[in-house]
């Protein structure tokens, strides 16, 4: 089976530009979750969404969004970015439902640099 | 709220031989999964063993082993025979149980070395 895509694999943008980026989980899986690392603040989970809902969210703010659609793949946007959300952003699907130990497999992440 | 932490930053150890890494975490839960991930340089995370809260037992993989003492909430990971490709950053993480979704909540990280 392939793993977790994420694409693009590395972004440029400058303070204010709004981006998005994509994840497609591992065939089969329901759940995607989405995590930001920085060095300051580590591993931070931003939401998780399964089929096609929103389950979790994080402490972030409302300038992070996602969404999910109906083959599973999904999407996060960040709006008028600002220098601190420079960071690798990753994208990690499991089941979601069913597996007994929940496991989550993470894809390469998006490095993203604002300027 | 769920803590994780790892108490060592860096670890180094030669080559063939053992280390072990530290993870506490603070849960109220009774049902809960515990994992440590791998992320080399390339910051691709990689499952390196998972723990189910209501087995006693402790994980083992391959090379890979776990010390999990539930009472106090420690988690301790066991590399043995090291390896060159066993050189990364190493995270515990903690995720509720079943009907929790699957957020995971991570600790800070350990940077390991393996000296040839």
């Amino acid at each position: 089976k392939a793993g977790v895509t994420q694409t693009p694999r590395y972004l440029i943008k400058t303070r204010g530009q709004q981006v998005t980026l994509s994840c497609s989980p591992i065939s089969g899986h329901r759940s995607v979750s989405w995590y930001q690392q920085t060095p300051g603040q580590g591993l931070q989970f931003l939401f998780e969404y399964f089929s096609e809902t929103q389950r979790n969210k994080g402490n972030f703010p409302g300038r992070f969004s996602g969404r999910q659609f109906s083959n599973s793949r999904s999407e996060m946007n960040v709006s008028t970015l600002e220098l601190g959300d420079s960071a690798l952003y990753l994208c990690a699907s499991s089941l979601g439902a069913g597996e007994p130990r929940k496991t989550q497999y993470f894809g390469p992440g998006t490095r993203l640099l604002v300027l | 709220a769920q803590t994780v932490t790892q108490s060592q930053p860096e670890m180094s150890v030669q080559e063939a031989e053992t280390v072990t890494l530290s993870c506490t975490y603070d849960t109220s839960e009774s049902d809960y999964y515990l994992f440590w991930y791998k992320q080399p340089p390339s910051r691709q995370m990689i499952l390196v063993i998972r723990q189910e809260a209501y087995k006693q037992q402790n994980a083992t993989e391959n090379r890979f082993s776990v010390n999990f003492q539930k009472a106090a909430k420690s988690f301790s990971l066991k590399i043995s025979d090291s390896q060159l490709g066993d050189a990364a950053m190493y995270f515990c993480a903690y995720r509720r149980g079943e009907t929790s979704g699957s957020r995971l909540t991570f600790g800070e990280g350990t940077q390991l070395t393996v000296n040839p």
